[in-house]
């Protein structure tokens, strides 16, 4: 079984800031892919970033990159330049290579203050 | 490109009537369809995996005759709340796999979702 944590329900920070959401992860497979998506007021799921295991290089989008430790199963989410657009929920998520369903963690709920 | 169109956005059905949700793919084929429900401020739930041409697989807990799913081709798929009760309120979402196969990119694409309000 795979499970996906979060352990920041809510989190706030200042514009221009940087932010890290965390993230920790278990599965039994040994290569699999892990993902954020974004979920704004709108509801709309938004892919944010993803990281596939067998690649040791932390992924970037922009202002958006991660921490990457597979060994302590552990992948966080940085947000550079923290925009008024970036208040949204963040979702963490895991899929195993073999198998298409993705497991979501609970969330965290980040407002971006002006 | 690879967007699912999801409708209706709202609705707002009477107890014990029927609700269909449908999820289309635009631009390319969705072999599989994922449909999750959400609660206000919380995670999705996934309630149940379609594949085209096959019976849907629910999880467990899911009751298979209350959310029927049909997933007649690779560019429809279709949720129907029966009897629905005001416990099935919720927010639904439809997600399909973009990529299959060993070795190739794994991505969704996530249709905009629907308010059910049942009354």
């Amino acid at each position: 079984a795979q499970t996906v944590t979060q352990s920041q329900p809510e989190m706030s920070v200042q514009e221009a800031e940087t932010v890290t959401l965390s993230c920790t992860y278990d599965t039994s497979e040994s290569n699999y892919y892990l993902f954020w998506y974004k979920q704004p007021p709108s509801r709309q799921m938004i892919l944010v970033i993803r990281q596939e295991a067998y690649k040791q290089q932390n992924a970037t989008e922009n202002r958006f990159s991660v921490n990457f430790q597979k060994a302590a199963k552990s992948f966080s989410l940085k947000i550079s330049d923290s925009q008024l657009g970036d208040t949204a929920m963040y979702f963490c998520a895991l899929r195993g290579f073999g198998n298409e369903k993705l497991t979501f963690g609970t969330g965290t709920r980040l407002t971006i203050i002006p | 490109g690879a967007v699912v169109s999801q409708h209706p956005s709202r609705v707002i059905c009477k107890s014990g009537t029927s609700v269909k949700i449908e999820c289309r793919s635009l631009d390319f084929q969705a072999t599989t369809m994922f449909w999750y429900r959400q609660f206000p401020k919380q995670s999705l739930m996934l309630m149940a995996t379609s594949n085209e041409g096959s019976k849907a697989t629910y999880e467990q807990g899911v009751e298979k005759d209350k959310f029927l799913i049909n997933h007649a081709s690779l560019t429809l798929s279709t949720l129907t709340v029966t009897s629905a009760h005001p416990e099935d309120s919720s927010f639904y979402i439809c997600s399909a796999s973009l990529f299959a196969g060993q070795g190739k990119d794994y991505g969704y694409t996530f249709g905009s979702g629907t308010r059910l309000t049942v009354v």
